[in-house]
């Protein structure tokens, strides 16, 4: 099956520090990657995409890499703050078709003052 | 530009009842997608609905159906409530071929089944 696995784990740093959230996917690789933000209550809100012959993208104080070696992306928030706390949602297109995403479990980011 | 709105914002229903829940897409997206997020999870796909056919469908059983409009707004519905069909339901639009940019997701219908 194409699975998404995110750290289940809730990930607790201090404000100003690096903040890193992995990905790992299962057999195929994608065309590309997603990651989205979701406060609680809320809808995801989409924070980037990056193509498999991509190894990084940045958006800001965001960066994202992507390993087809490793099955795995790596996000990253520098500069971490309090309003960075989260949760963290990667997505992939299954193969054969991009009508739907396939969502992992998300990774909750909390940023202590 | 207007986001998704996605109506009511929270329901609760008995075991076995109906229900419809509504999404208005965001301005120039032709594309609805329904999600499901149950607690702790990852949104998981019901269905996708562009030029109000259905264009993809999930791992959902058929007392999940949708229609989409020509303004193209959507509605879910559900049959025969269960009560692990307590979850978060997301709407998303975006336009058709273009899902690699990006889902617009709206906050959500918070659907309590007791």
């Amino acid at each position: 099956s194409q699975k998404i696995e995110q750290n289940s784990e809730a990930l607790n740093i201090q404000e100003g520090k690096t903040a890193t959230l992995t990905c790992n996917y299962t057999n195929y690789s994608p065309a590309y990657l997603q990651w989205y933000r979701q406060d609680p209550g809320r809808g995801p809100v989409f924070l980037l995409l990056i193509r498999e012959n991509e190894k990084e993208k940045r958006k800001e104080r965001l960066k994202v890499t992507f390993d087809t070696t490793l099955k795995q992306s790596l996000f990253h928030i520098t500069a971490s703050q309090p309003a960075d706390s989260a949760t963290y949602l990667c997505a992939r297109p299954p193969s054969g078709g991009y009508n739907k995403l396939i969502f992992g479990a998300g990774t909750r980011l909390a940023v202590h003052p | 530009e207007t986001g998704v709105t996605q109506s009511p914002t929270h329901l609760i229903k008995t075991r076995g009842q109906q229900v419809t829940l509504r999404c208005s897409s965001q301005s120039g997206h032709n594309t609805v997608s329904w999600y499901q997020q149950a607690l702790g999870q990852g949104p998981q796909f019901i269905f996708q609905y562009y030029r109000e056919e259905e264009n993809g469908r999930g791992n959902f059983p058929p007392r999940f159906s949708g229609l989409q409009f020509p303004n193209y707004s959507s509605e879910l519905n559900v049959n025969a409530l269960e009560l692990d069909d307590s979850a978060l339901y997301l709407c998303a639009s975006s336009s058709q071929g273009q899902g690699e940019n990006g889902y617009t997701f709206g906050s959500g219908t918070r659907l309590t089944v007791v």
